[in-house]
């Protein structure tokens, strides 16, 4: 199994700019969810989703879309990027269900500047 | 909403001496799980805490969960400069739904000099 990966690695934009960070993972889980992580804030969610069709909001949502249409992927999508987005961002998966939430498996991250 | 505060921001140690980084929350935790991030690396899952006053010991880290479950702590023993990194705490609030999700402190930074 290759876990929770994460494309790209790398990626710089200008501001105003579109992208889509990929997430796939090949566990079968149900939960899915996108983190930022920014010097001295810890990691903060953005959006999750607890099934196929189903997504919601976490604690910083402005400025990014998300959608799950299958299990196994979990795209999010900057509209219009700003220099505020620039962070490392992380995709994780977890076994959804039962009434305490499972382990986190956490893809490699994606560092991205926007200038 | 719920917080999760974890102090110290920063801790540098001498190699062989103790840690410890304590993370609280503003509400009543059902679990808390801790998590380990190498430099440059991906946060990786170290354990979970259920019950109230738990401790488990995973070699020579011991974890701890309040008896109020509003509070946990990680100590390290006899540091080594494979500990260096950065320790996050992550708790759960309640069952399902937004609660489910966890909320992570800001993490704990920890240099160990040779």
């Amino acid at each position: 199994n290759a876990g929770v990966t994460q494309t790209p690695k790398f990626q710089v934009l200008k501001t105003g700019q579109s992208m889509t960070l990929q997430c796939a993972q090949d566990m079968n889980h149900e939960y899915m969810s996108w983190y930022r992580q920014d010097p001295g804030m810890g990691l903060r969610l953005i959006h999750y989703s607890v099934g196929a069709g189903i997504t919601d909001q976490g604690e910083v949502p402005n400025g990014y879309n998300v959608s799950r249409s299958t299990t196994e992927d979990f795209p999010l999508r900057l509209l219009s990027a700003a220099p505020s987005q620039t962070s490392v961002y992380f995709c994780a998966s977890r076994v959804n269900g039962g009434a305490l939430s499972s382990p986190l498996h956490f893809g490699n991250g994606t560092r991205l500047t926007v200038t | 909403g719920q917080q999760v505060m974890q102090i110290p921001q920063y801790q540098h140690v001498q190699e062989g001496e103790d840690f410890t980084t304590y993370c609280n929350s503003s509400t009543t935790l059902s679990n808390i799980q801790w998590y380990k991030q190498r430099p440059g690396g991906h946060p990786v899952f170290l354990i979970q805490l259920v019950k109230s006053g738990e401790v488990k010991k995973q070699k020579r880290l011991t974890f701890q969960f309040g008896e109020a479950k509003k509070n946990s702590s990680l100590h390290i023993t006899a540091t080594q400069t494979t500990d260096v990194g950065t320790y996050f705490c992550a708790g759960q609030e309640g069952y399902g739904g937004s609660q489910g999700n966890l909320i992570f402190g800001k993490g704990t930074k920890l240099s160990v000099k040779p």
